[in-house]
């Protein structure tokens, strides 16, 4: 499966832990972002990377979170000091951007998601 | 929070009705995505669309870039079972590469 993966599934933790979600992108992908998504609510948008530099990021990002891709390939997140607010659905998607010519294409492709609850 | 506004929050349709929805924006858009998501799964890309005015096909599935830059249409004809799921749109600011805004999604549910 050349898909975007990510790991765990599924992640239950105590108030007050340390969680990190890891990101395997589509490989030939250069940029991985992080979304959050709640039960009846759309992605939104956390932070993403151009290979390894980290281009943007929500204000949705606290400082409890930090987001790393050190080598340009996998991503990790990680929530220090959890809260039962953090409880969603963590999810990564990869995309080929392509700046040849005006045209940016980029399509995003998600993994399967990282659910985290928090009791 | 999102910053599109997509419609209708929810359908309840009869097998082989045909489905639509729409989002909008205050924004201009460069890029317009549109996906499915089922329970428990992360979302499925179905169509992108890259040009004001750009109409697309994916099966049964239509979508539409609009003239204003500010909107985007996706139907669904001859609906069946397998259709049911949540349907979300996403756009990209035109001055802007990097991220997508997502709307809140339209949840589809169809009775045989």
């Amino acid at each position: 499966d050349t898909g975007v993966s990510q790991d765990p599934r599924h992640k239950i933790t105590k108030r007050g832990q340390n969680v990190t979600f890891r990101c395997d992108p589509i490989s030939e992908h250069n940029r991985l972002y992080w979304y959050r998504q709640t039960l009846g609510q759309g992605p939104e948008f956390l932070t993403y990377f151009q290979n390894e530099a980290q281009l943007e990021k929500s204000r949705l990002l606290s400082d409890r979170f930090s987001a790393e891709r050190p080598k340009g390939s996998f991503s990790t997140l990680e929530i220090q000091r959890t809260e039962q607010g953090d409880s969603a659905m963590y999810l990564c998607a990869s995309s080929l951007s392509r700046l040849a010519g005006r045209l940016n294409t980029g399509e995003l492709f998600f993994g399967e998601g990282s659910r985290l609850t928090v009791l | 929070g999102q910053q599109l506004n997509q419609s209708p929050q929810s359908m309840f349709i009869q097998e082989g009705e045909d489905v639509s929805m729409n989002c909008t924006s205050s924004s201009i858009f460069n890029t317009w995505l549109w996906y499915k998501q089922e329970p428990g799964e992360g979302p499925v890309l179905l169509i992108a669309l890259y040009k004001a005015g750009e109409l697309t096909s994916n099966g049964r599935l239509t979508a539409q870039f609009g003239i204003t830059r500010k909107d985007s249409f996706l139907n669904i004809s001859a609906s069946i079972p397998s259709d049911v799921g949540i349907y979300f749109c996403a756009g990209r600011v035109t001055d802007s590469w990097g991220k997508f805004q997502f709307g809140a999604g339209t949840q589809v549910v169809v009775t045989p």
